[in-house]
């Protein structure tokens, strides 16, 4: 069961502004932020953030992540239909010396 | 680049022990601080860490799995590696190994069924 809270799925129009969020606590998410994975199906996922908005090489700007309090958040600017996946965030909880994944959510793009 | 591949048996059956080994390449294992982790994913579900490890050997497991999994490290050949005891059809999923969580394996579909 999964760890975090995520809407399961969200919708917007191409070229549009998507909003993920990522609900944990203070023992995770409030405390040392989260990951934000993208996977296609069929693949592996794919790290577009870690500890909130550290971007690896090769993400596109276009994936900006944040975090308030205990909800981390992963906004998707221009969307692209090549932008409609499953999304996941993950955070390392300290209180349980464990990793947790939210549910993950599913974005459509019109 | 840091490559990683999964291999084990795609079929176990039930009451019986999954083992893969995550072979490393393009990079040493214990060079860097990072989790090497083992995360599975049900059919049609969403991603469930199963451990972690460090290079040093220090491991993390996944509290509703700990009483049937291990993870362990072999430095000499740049390979960790996963048995989950006890298996049934709930553990039926593909399972990936990935440095946390910037490199990943392709995933291995383990089938657990007589």
């Amino acid at each position: 069961q999964a760890g975090l809270t995520q809407p399961p799925s969200v919708s917007e129009g191409l070229k549009q502004t998507a909003t993920l969020t990522c609900t944990g606590n203070s023992n995770n998410v409030g405390n040392q932020g989260a990951a934000w994975l993208q996977q296609h199906q069929g693949h592996p996922p794919k790290l577009l953030s870690y500890r909130n908005n550290n971007r690896p090489s090769g993400i596109s700007e276009r994936f900006s992540a944040s975090r308030s309090g205990n909800t981390a958040s992963l906004t998707i600017t221009a969307l692209q239909p090549e932008d409609e996946a499953d999304y996941y965030c993950s955070a390392w909880d300290s209180s349980l010396s464990a990793w947790v994944f939210g549910g993950g959510t599913k974005l459509t793009v019109l | 680049q840091l490559q990683l591949q999964e291999s084990g048996p795609g079929l176990v059956k039930p009451s019986e022990t999954l083992s893969l080994t995550c072979t490393v390449s393009g990079g040493s294992i214990s060079s860097s601080s990072f989790h090497w982790g083992w995360i599975r994913q049900p059919p049609g579900k969403g991603l469930d860490w199963i451990a972690s490890i460090y290079y040093s050997g220090s491991a993390y497991y996944n509290p509703s799995l700990k009483s049937r999994v291990t993870i362990s490290v072999d430095t000499s050949k740049n390979q960790f590696s996963l048995k989950l005891n006890s298996v049934t059809a709930a553990d039926t999923a593909v399972y990936y190994c990935a440095r946390q969580y910037d490199f990943w394996g392709q995933g291995a579909l383990v089938t657990v069924s007589s």
